[in-house]
């Protein structure tokens, strides 16, 4: 089942660009995540998020930004991408306001950066 | 090195074959996630463990906190078992580490 759910499934665009992508969770859970999947496949975590508390991995670029309205959605905004951008972001969720809980994903966004 | 280790990286298997895949880590964990992620890119949660062994069909996991590993077994292979297997970690702050993955392909 999907419960998880992201928009868009793909974008195209060019270096310099913003975008953003969004997420939402029907599953009532209180914490939400960012992945990003590089083209080896690792996969990193980007953000963690509830309402009280954001967490960013400090090796993530400024030009991120997560954007929430309320504990059902995460959103992922990029100011100005850069080709190294190119990857698989997944949102993610969690019962939680711990990492020590089982995670839900949506499908992913793949992004390509020209 | 890495916080997590999987091996194989790849596993060939024919169908009705019987595999396991295994995970390891650097430190002591609290829990283990394991994840299949198929052709259209979709993560989909195998097993959670705390401690012990759970099972789901044809898939079977343990969890050896103390020893530092993890298994995932499975029987009686699928087509539709392809794709690439990751376990993942769980540490406080910084959500799930997750391993370079294990690609299995399923053949007839």
């Amino acid at each position: 089942e999907t419960a998880v759910f992201q928009t868009p499934n793909y974008h195209v665009t060019q270096v310099g660009n913003e975008v953003s992508f969004n997420c939402k969770q029907t599953l009532g859970h209180d914490t939400m995540y960012w992945y990003k999947q590089d083209s080896k496949k690792l996969l990193k975590i980007m953000f963690s998020y509830n309402n009280k508390q954001l967490i960013v991995n400090e090796t993530v670029p400024r030009r991120f930004s997560p954007q929430s309205s309320d504990k059902a959605h995460l959103n992922l905004r990029i100011k100005s991408v850069e080709p190294e951008d190119s990857a698989v972001y997944l949102c993610a969720s969690s019962l939680g306001q711990f990492s020590n809980e089982r995670l839900f994903f949506g499908h992913g966004t793949k992004l390509s950066v020209l | 090195g890495m916080p997590v280790e999987q091996n194989p990286p790849a596993l060939s298997l024919y169908e009705g074959a019987d595999s396991g895949l295994r995970c390891n880590f650097s430190t002591t964990m609290k829990s283990v996630q394991w994840f299949q992620q198929n052709h259209r890119g979709r993560l989909i949660t195998l097993f959670y463990l705390a401690q012990g062994t759970k099972e789901n069909g044809r898939l079977k996991s343990t969890f050896n906190s103390k020893e530092r590993y993890s298994t995932l077994h499975i029987k009686d292979a699928q087509l539709e078992d392809s794709g690439t297997y990751f376990c993942a970690v769980h540490n406080y702050a910084q959500g799930l580490t997750f391993g370079l993955g294990t690609r299995v392909s399923v053949f007839p």
